[in-house]
């Protein structure tokens, strides 16, 4: 049972365009949701997150948009850099728990 | 101040025999939580040591085992391994198990033959 889903498995953009990362979940007692980045050989860095009492979330070019109605978050990175090409999880967690429940993760390649 | 580090980067093993693996956590952190990230998978959480407690454990059966000793470094168990748990192990740090603060080790990764 996957409670926390991200559908595209990978995204190409262009350098200085906006990439869109989505991802879905299922269980409504989810309160808190977390974007990480990962590189190759590397763990998962912490990059953005946001509660379920906002519907956005701004750092620097990263935003997190949450839209709880519909359980679908996403993160979108404006402009692209070639050095944002990573794997990207989207995480999800109940406020009084200490489990994250990840997707399956993002695929993306900015291209100079 | 030293991140996360895990040992062994790497090991083989096969099916049936017992596996120890092990996670120094950030200075000062006080939670870690272990993970496994199946090839083309996200992390699945396996259970988290608070104060050298277990804090939660997700949906791994018991031969999944693990400790938190005083220095807040952990060890990650398996007896009996099957094909299945080849995956990345990772493990993170926390303070006060909190997200934010959580940082990942670079992990390791267990094939089992």
């Amino acid at each position: 049972d996957q409670q926390v889903k991200q559908n595209s498995p990978s995204l190409s953009v262009q350098e200085g365009r906006i990439s869109i990362l989505n991802c879905d979940y299922t269980n409504s007692m989810f309160d808190y949701f977390l974007w990480y980045k990962k590189y190759p050989a590397e763990g998962p860095t912490f990059l953005i997150s946001i509660s379920s009492i906002k519907d956005k979330n701004e750092d620097g070019r990263f935003t997190v948009f949450l839209n709880k109605s519909a359980k679908h978050l996403s993160l979108h990175i404006v402009p692209s850099q070639p050095g944002d090409s990573a794997v990207y999880f989207c995480a999800a967690a109940k406020a009084a728990g200490n489990k994250l429940t990840f997707g399956g993760g993002t695929r993306v390649l900015v291209k100079p | 101040e030293t991140g996360v580090t895990q040992s062994p980067t790497h090991l083989i093993k096969t099916r049936g025999q017992q596996v120890t693996l092990r996670c120094s956590s950030q200075s000062g952190h006080n939670t870690v939580s272990w993970y496994q990230q199946a090839l083309g998978q996200g992390p699945q959480f396996i259970f988290q040591y608070y104060r050298e407690e277990e804090n939660g454990r997700g949906n791994f059966p018991p031969r999944f085992s693990g400790l938190q000793f005083p220095n807040y470094s952990s060890e990650l168990n398996v007896n009996a391994l099957e094909l299945d748990d080849s995956a990345l192990y990772l493990c993170a740090s926390s303070l006060e198990a909190s997200w934010e603060t959580q940082y990942f080790g670079p992990g390791t990764r267990l094939l089992v033959l």
